[in-house]
């Protein structure tokens, strides 16, 4: 039962450099997020997916951009990785509205 | 804006020391409430839910939390602590009825000793 997969683990980028983490789950979930995880200051949304082809802001979506590319993956980019960006990232689904979220095993990415 | 608020940001019990951490969420409406907990070096995992009826849950390792509507609260308690329950927790909450965005409050790091 692979539930959330989040794939790198880790990665390091220089500033400027692009990239994008990539999320699947096989749990036929609806909703699928992206969270940044950073000392003190908890788990903030970056984006969001109600739903297979939806996609909204969250908290602190600047500098990332988001593609539902079907029902199962959810996949976040940073254009232009700026060393604010170091941290840890959280894929997560959830079946639908108001229920329990499952989250990934998470992707450290430092910025240098 | 909706929020959510941990009070206690570390805290550090003696093994079978009762634990208490706090929760608040400001938003007047319907909301779905969750514990998650984070071993180190781990993803995130449930520890109880709220989503109607009684307002005491009971979740897994001897973990419950109590809902209280008039003062937006939902706090985590746990009579008597132990070592492996070192970790941190988060608070989060769901807005019901509107779109699914679940909201997650600072988190508090316990730290047990044995």
């Amino acid at each position: 039962n692979a539930g959330v997969t989040q794939t790198p683990k880790f990665q390091v980028l220089k500033t400027g450099q692009s990239m994008t983490l990539q999320c699947a789950q096989d749990m036929n979930h609806n909703s699928m997020y992206w969270y940044r995880q950073d000392p003190g200051m908890g788990l903030r949304l970056i984006y969001y997916s109600a739903s297979e082809g939806t996609t909204d802001k969250g908290e602190v979506p600047n500098g990332y951009n988001v593609s539902r590319l079907n029902k199962r993956e959810f996949s976040l980019r940073l254009e232009s990785a700026a060393p604010s960006q170091t941290s840890v990232y959280f894929c997560a689904s959830s079946e639908q509205r108001g229920t329990e979220a499952f989250f990934g095993q998470g992707t450290r990415l430092t910025v240098v | 804006a909706q929020s959510v608020s941990q009070h206690n940001h570390h805290v550090i019990l003696s093994e079978a020391a009762s634990l208490e951490l706090g929760c608040n969420y400001s938003y007047g409406g319907t909301v779905n409430l969750f514990w998650y907990v984070q071993y180190p070096g781990q993803h995130l995992q449930l520890l109880l839910k709220y989503f109607s009826g009684d307002p005491l849950v009971k979740g897994i390792k001897g973990f419950e939390a109590e809902f209280i509507k008039s003062k937006f609260s939902f706090n985590l308690r746990k009579p008597s602590v132990q070592w492996s329950d070192t970790a941190e927790y988060f608070c989060a909450v769901n807005l019901s009825g509107g779109y699914n965005k679940l909201i997650f409050g600072a988190g508090t790091r316990l730290a047990v000793h044995p």
